[in-house]
């Protein structure tokens, strides 16, 4: 069974601050991932992919890959009232295996 | 720019109908997934669609689940005998490559009562 593992949240930021959110996976044969932002009752809206070792920066979010670690993150820098939705980490294994999402609340 | 389009947008149903939802990849797209969200809980893999045929499917998609591209441009999940466990949201999403992002529709909400 390929798991994807985020951590449970909520997480609660005031606006401006760095959001952090971390996802696990088991299965090292995955090549690449995703991180998809859902807000209540849409589908997921693709924020960034990865897919080498390292840090990738996309205006206010990095992402960053340890394939070692099998370890995958996203900071969400100045942290938006618009970003509170909840994020789901993806794992590409030619389909994708979600985690179960953090969701994220930014007080005003 | 291009969308995955799905319809219908909601649909309420008894348990025990048939009941097919669509969707219109993007144009130029090769593979077309299908996968659903149970409220509360996480999106899941139900199968995935390549030259016409089904490339791979999850335990989910079982005898009651069928996809089909009936016309080159729709792409349809059929459920046979719906169950109140089918009620969710089911996304379709298509790619051109595999390793591609996966671009996905905006959802079709089933209710089965």
């Amino acid at each position: 069974q390929k798991e994807v593992e985020q951590n449970s949240g909520p997480l609660s930021v005031p606006e401006g601050a760095i959001a952090s959110l971390n996802c696990t996976y088991s299965d090292r044969g995955s090549q690449s991932f995703f991180w998809y932002r859902q807000y209540s009752g849409k589908s997921p809206e693709l924020i960034m992919s990865i897919y080498s070792n390292g840090d990738k920066e996309d205006g206010r979010f990095t992402a960053q890959l340890n394939k070692a670690s099998q370890y995958v993150s996203l900071l969400i820098r100045d942290s938006q009232p618009s970003d509170s939705a909840t994020y789901l980490c993806a794992a590409n294994d030619y389909k994708l295996s979600f985690g179960a999402g953090t969701t994220v609340t930014v007080r005003a | 720019e291009p969308e995955v389009t799905q319809t219908p947008s909601h649909q309420v149903t008894q348990m025990g109908q048939e009941v097919i939802l669509r969707c219109v990849p993007i144009s130029n797209h090769l593979y077309f997934y299908w996968y659903r969200q149970i409220l509360g809980q996480k999106v899941e893999f139900l199968v995935s669609f390549y030259n016409n045929e089904i490339s791979e499917k999850s335990e989910i998609f079982d005898d009651q689940f069928s996809v089909e591209r009936p016309d080159g441009s729709n792409f349809t999940l059929k459920i046979r005998s719906t169950k109140l466990e089918d009620s969710a949201m089911y996304f379709c999403a298509s790619i051109r490559d595999r390793q591609e992002t996966q671009y996905f529709g905006p959802g079709t909400r089933l209710l089965v009562l």
